[in-house]
């Protein structure tokens, strides 16, 4: 069955630092996938979608890596501050074009 | 524009009794959707709308029914709640289906007990 795996593990970093996070699928090749931002008791909010031709993709401190090859996304905060300390959700389209989202790894980013 | 909204926030629900989340959206979108969370797990879909009069189920509909009447609302049903309900709902709705991102609403948290 499809599976996506984030670091469960929350990741801590020191303000100014960048912050990378890890999305692994296995079992199916989506061709877009979407990460999102939740903070605790809220809905999560959309950040990037890229596409499996884009390799990469950026939005002011943000960047987003898609390789099929290892069937895995990466996501970068340059320059991280405590603001965006909250949980990082990663959300490939299955084969039928619903999205499904990873447990999401917790991030923690201390001034 | 409010986007989401989604009542009741909190509700504290025995064994066998039902209830209604409620799901607005302001922005016309065709799509919406029903997710659950749990704790330390990634969102399951339960339903989604592809438009009005329009529904279909998703990874975990078990134990829910939904509708949708009009573009804006679409309400999920519990029939008989049971303790493995308890958790949070979030509804979300899109402009379309493919490739677009969804705009969630800030969840309601139910606990059965």
């Amino acid at each position: 069955s499809q599976k996506i795996e984030q670091n469960s593990e929350a990741l801590n970093i020191q303000e100014g630092k960048t912050a990378t996070l890890t999305c692994n699928y296995t079992n199916y090749s989506p061709a877009y996938l979407q990460w999102y931002r939740q903070d605790p008791g809220r809905g999560p909010v959309f950040l990037l979608l890229i596409r499996e031709n884009e390799k990469e993709k950026r939005k002011e401190r943000l960047k987003v890596t898609f390789d099929t090859t290892l069937k895995q996304s990466l996501f970068h905060i340059t320059a991280s501050q405590p603001a965006d300390s909250a949980t990082y959700l990663c959300a490939p389209y299955n084969q039928g074009g619903k999205l499904i989202f990873g447990q999401g790894t917790e991030l923690s980013v201390k001034p | 524009n409010a986007g989401v909204t989604q009542t009741p926030k909190f509700r504290i629900l025995k064994i066998g009794q039902s209830m209604t989340l409620q799901c607005t959206q302001d922005m016309n979108h065709n799509y919406m959707y029903w997710y659950r969370q749990d704790p330390g797990m990634g969102l399951k879909l339960i339903y989604y709308s592809v438009g009005a009069g329009i529904t279909d189920k998703g990874e975990v509909p078990n134990g829910y029914n939904v509708s949708r009447s009009t573009t804006e609302d679409f309400p999920l049903r519990l029939e008989l709640a049971a303790p493995s309900q308890t958790s949070v709902y979030f509804c979300a709705s899109a402009p379309e289906e493919g490739h677009n991102e969804q705009f969630f609403g800030p969840g309601t948290r139910l606990t059965v007990l």
